[in-house]
């Protein structure tokens, strides 16, 4: 079935410096990917999607781009900052034929923390 | 400032009582998610409506009962909890009735809830 898979954390950086979360997916077809931030105590918040094969997604200094060859969707920034502190969940959407009609679901990662230090 | 309104924010009740989770959205969106998240896990899939009909169901036990009554609200009923349900769960919301354009799901602060 449909995975994804992130890399481990916690990851723990300084300010300023630069950082890569790597996302890696097992589906059929040709799934959109996202990237979601969770901060403490909140729900989740779209990040940045990209909906096909060479599509880069961008937010906020954010960037990440859809890789078919290597089914990779690794987010980078460049310079971190403390408020960059919190969850971040890769996902793809999964769609499937239900009743009849056309539904999907969010397959998630399971989530890598990230700390900014100052 | 979330478009997706949860409310309670935190909830504490015991096994033998009923109670109610409500999610409200104004954004026009067709589909409405109910999702449980342990700590430190990521979401997981409860329910699904679609123009306001119950579309999925993952397998939860009855003791959750979810209810759409208009295109802009979600309610999760719950009755006779155990202490494992004890999570956060998070509504979302999502343009169209389905996920078949890609559209993002937009989320609720979620409510905390801990069964005693």
């Amino acid at each position: 079935g449909n995975s994804v898979t992130q890399m481990e954390g916690p990851v723990t950086l300084s300010e300023e410096a630069f950082l890569t979360i790597n996302c890696t997916y097992t589906a059929t077809g040709y799934p959109s990917l996202f990237w979601y931030v969770q901060y403490p105590g909140e729900g989740l918040q779209l990040l940045l999607k990209a909906t096909k094969a060479d599509d880069k997604g961008s937010n906020k200094g954010f960037e990440a781009t859809y890789r078919k060859e290597t089914t990779s969707f690794h987010l980078e920034k460049g310079s971190v900052q403390v408020s960059d502190s919190a969850v971040y969940f890769c996902a793809l959407s999964d769609l499937a034929i239900n009743y009849g009609g056309s539904q999907g679901n969010l397959i998630f990662g399971k989530g890598t923390k990230l700390s900014v230090k100052p | 400032d979330t478009e997706v309104t949860q409310t309670p924010k935190h909830l504490v009740m015991g096994m033998t009582n009923k109670k109610s989770l409500k999610c409200e959205q104004h954004m026009g969106h067709r589909a409405m998610y109910w999702y449980k998240q342990k700590a430190k896990k990521p979401p997981e899939l409860m329910f699904v409506y679609s123009y306001e009909k119950l579309s999925i169901n993952e397998s939860v036990p009855s003791r959750f009962s979810p209810e759409c009554p208009n295109s802009s609200l979600l309610n999760l009923h719950l009755h006779a909890l155990q202490p494992e349900d004890s999570a956060l769960y998070l509504c979302a919301s999502s343009q169209g009735g389905t996920l078949l354009n890609n559209s993002p799901l937009h989320f609720g602060n979620g409510t905390r809830l801990t069964v005693t």
